[in-house]
């Protein structure tokens, strides 16, 4: 079945270690997102890739970088984590006007 | 800033009884989703319906859409126990836009 992978599941990581999350689909997609979901709160964009083309939320910390290697990947890479920076992230795609958007499971991410 | 608020936050009903959940929102949208997330996983996508939409119905989901009120409701009719879930609405502002904005959620429990 087409679907959106995420890995790892959980990722534990220490104050200021930089950690990578990946993503892939097997829709082939032209738009990627990653989100940050914190506990009861909802999902909160941080970028999107449309096609290769970078957007940048305006409120997303300077932490938080993504890379797209291709159409099939993308990885939300945060530099040095803090503690408010514990939260589910979510990586979603969708067809180019598209509209609805196809979730991972996500990756719980704990700093200690 | 956060686009659509949710009522009630949380919500537990009997199972086969149904289930009414609310979103406002603050802009003009080109469709307004609702998505589904069990605990500690990623969305899934129910029902969209467009600005030009007043009611759209998906087998026990019911949505409404008042612009002028710039509101929607969830209707799930004989609600079953795998229906416990958060639900989310989600606005797409303009046509080609890409982006979501989700709102706060309703937690929903079914009792066996």
């Amino acid at each position: 079945d087409a679907m959106v992978i995420q890995n790892p599941r959980y990722q534990v990581t220490q104050f200021g270690k930089p950690v990578t999350l990946s993503c892939s689909q097997t829709l082939n997609h032209n738009v990627m997102y990653w989100y940050q979901q914190k506990s009861s709160q909802a999902p909160k964009l941080l970028f999107h890739y449309y096609d290769k083309d970078f957007n940048n939320e305006a409120d997303t910390p300077d932490n938080f970088q993504s890379r797209r290697p291709n159409t099939s990947f993308c990885f939300l890479d945060i530099r040095s984590p803090g503690l408010g920076d514990a939260a589910m992230y979510l990586c979603a795609t969708s067809r180019i006007g598209g509209e609805t958007q196809y979730f991972g499971p996500g990756t719980r991410l704990l700093v200690l | 800033s956060q686009q659509g608020e949710e009522d009630p936050q949380a919500l537990s009903i009997q199972e086969g009884e149904n289930a009414t959940m609310n979103c406002s929102y603050k802009t003009s949208i080109n469709n307004l989703q609702w998505y589904r997330q069990n605990s500690g996983r990623g969305l899934v996508h129910l029902i969209l319906i467009r600005s030009n939409e007043r009611e759209k119905h998906s087998g026990r989901l019911r949505v409404t859409l008042d612009t002028s009120k710039k509101s929607s409701s969830l209707l799930i009719t004989a609600s079953r126990a795998a229906d416990t879930a958060s639900y989310f609405c989600a606005t797409e502002r303009d046509f080609g836009n890409e982006k979501l904005t989700f709102g706060t959620g309703t937690r929903l429990t079914i009792i066996p």
